[in-house]
């Protein structure tokens, strides 16, 4: 069974400064798909960002990029200028590319944007 | 596009009582899943619909929870009886086609408090 690792339970950062989430996956497969989802306190979960596992180069968007490490089987997602409206839940999930499966989360991270 | 709706948005149930939820994906979705996210903790598959057919529900606690999806639209998902355990967000997310590289889009969720 795949399993998703975020060992930062809570993670500060100043608004316009730069943080970066980590994010570990365990998996025998070798393609697959890679998510970070925002979780605001009105619940809504939003997709930030994804990437899939045969391509080399990290996927950006915006402000949001992500560091994606194959071999060692990381995914951290940076996120630049940050702003208020960036505090929220961050969850990282997987899912094999050549199935119909759901996705796999962790546990999530908690980001707090201080003025 | 209008998005995944659900309701209610919170419910307060007594341990043994049954309650439903509903979701409306979003119009031509054809995979509907239903995710369970206790507090502190990432989303957990309940069951995942592709059309009016049951893909996945290996994580359902069949004693006690139900779900259909007639048509292959609108889905319900059913505990009966509660237990405190059941307390948790009721996340409802459907996406195109159910393999490939495609966003799950979620629903604001059901809030159940089971006292």
């Amino acid at each position: 069974a795949q399993t998703v690792t975020q060992s930062q339970p809570e993670m500060s950062v100043q608004e316009a400064e730069t943080v970066t989430l980590s994010c570990t996956y365990d998996t025998s497969e070798s393609d697959y798909y890679l998510f970070w989802y925002k979780q605001p306190p009105s619940r809504q979960m939003i997709l930030v960002i994804r990437q899939e596992a045969y391509k080399q180069q990290n996927a950006t968007e915006n402000r949001f990029s992500v560091n994606f490490q194959k071999a060692a089987k990381s995914f951290s997602l940076k996120i630049s200028d940050s702003q208020l409206g960036d505090a929220a839940m961050y969850f990282c999930a997987y899912r094999p590319s050549n199935s119909g499966y759901a996705l796999n989360f962790g546990k999530g991270t908690s980001l707090l944007v201080t003025p | 596009e209008a998005g995944v709706a659900q309701s209610p948005r919170y419910k307060i149930i007594e341990k043994r009582q049954s309650v439903a939820f509903w979701c409306n994906p979003i119009s031509g979705h054809a995979t509907l899943y239903w995710y369970q996210q206790i507090l502190g903790q990432g989303p957990k598959l309940l069951i995942q619909f592709q059309n009016n057919g049951v893909v996945d529900d290996s994580q359902l606690p069949k004693d006690r929870f139900s779900a259909e999806r007639l048509k292959g639209v609108d889905s319900t998902l059913k505990i009966q009886p509660a237990k405190l355990e059941d307390s948790a967000v009721y996340l409802c997310a459907s996406s195109p086609l159910m393999s490939g590289f495609y966003e799950q889009y979620f629903g604001p969720g059901t809030r159940l408090t089971v006292t």
